[in-house]
């Protein structure tokens, strides 16, 4: 079954602490990968997104992510987190035909503290 | 719009009861989908317009769950004889088409449904 992983429910850092939020899926192709952020309130944004090429993604805000086949892997990292980065985030995969079926992680709570 | 927009923002409402939630997506945006966020859990997809027609309505859960679009544009989610389980954040997202290539969804602020 078409599945994503986020291991980790709530993370907690430290301001100008390195975070890494993981996220694993289990799909029959490579589909295409996703990270949306959820402040309270708020909509969906998207962060960034894999198609294909570099493995490497450089998002907004500051964030990035590397896709990893081998390990059906698409972990979020970002190298100083600042305090706006409270915020909930979830990884999503989609098809790459009939991208609309999107499928997503439960979400990482990331909590940062002063 | 500037965004997508969803109202109401909160509706609080009693076992039993019908409930309209309504969803304006980006002018110009011909897809619209609708999602369910339950508390702890990730999205899940309800239903996919491309227009005012629904080729896919295979995330509605039961057929307590129905959704309409007109004029290309606003829609309306409609659940009748609400159940507990109902209770959810109802996402509403938009883009410009759904088709083999990729198109970004962007995300309205969602509807919190309490079922008392």
């Amino acid at each position: 079954a078409q599945s994503v992983t986020q291991p980790d429910i709530h993370i907690t850092v430290s301001e100008g602490a390195s975070l890494e939020l993981r996220c694993n899926y289990s799909y029959g192709a490579t589909p295409y990968l996703f990270w949306y952020v959820q402040s309270p309130g708020q909509g969906l944004q998207l962060l960034l997104k894999y198609f294909s090429g570099d493995t490497l993604v450089q998002g907004i805000k500051g964030f990035e992510a590397e896709f990893k086949r081998s390990q059906s892997s698409f972990n979020l990292r970002k190298p100083s987190v600042h305090w706006s980065d409270a915020a909930e985030y979830f990884c999503a995969v989609a098809p790459t035909s009939g991208t609309y079926k999107y499928i997503f992680g439960t979400g990482t709570r990331l909590k940062v503290l002063a | 719009g500037a965004g997508v927009s969803q109202s109401p923002s909160n509706k609080v409402t009693e076992k039993g009861k019908d409930v309209e939630l309504r969803c304006d997506p980006i002018s110009g945006h011909t897809a619209l989908y609708w999602y369910r966020q339950r508390l702890g859990q990730g999205l899940e997809f309800l239903i996919y317009f491309q227009g005012n027609s629904a080729p896919d309505k295979s995330g509605l859960p039961s057929d307590r769950f129905s959704a309409e679009r007109t004029g290309e544009s606003v829609s309306t989610l409609t659940i009748q004889r609400t159940q507990q389980e109902d209770s959810a954040v109802y996402l509403c997202a938009s883009s410009n088409r759904a088709s083999s290539s990729y198109n970004e969804q962007f995300f309205g602020p969602g509807t919190r449904l309490t079922v008392l």
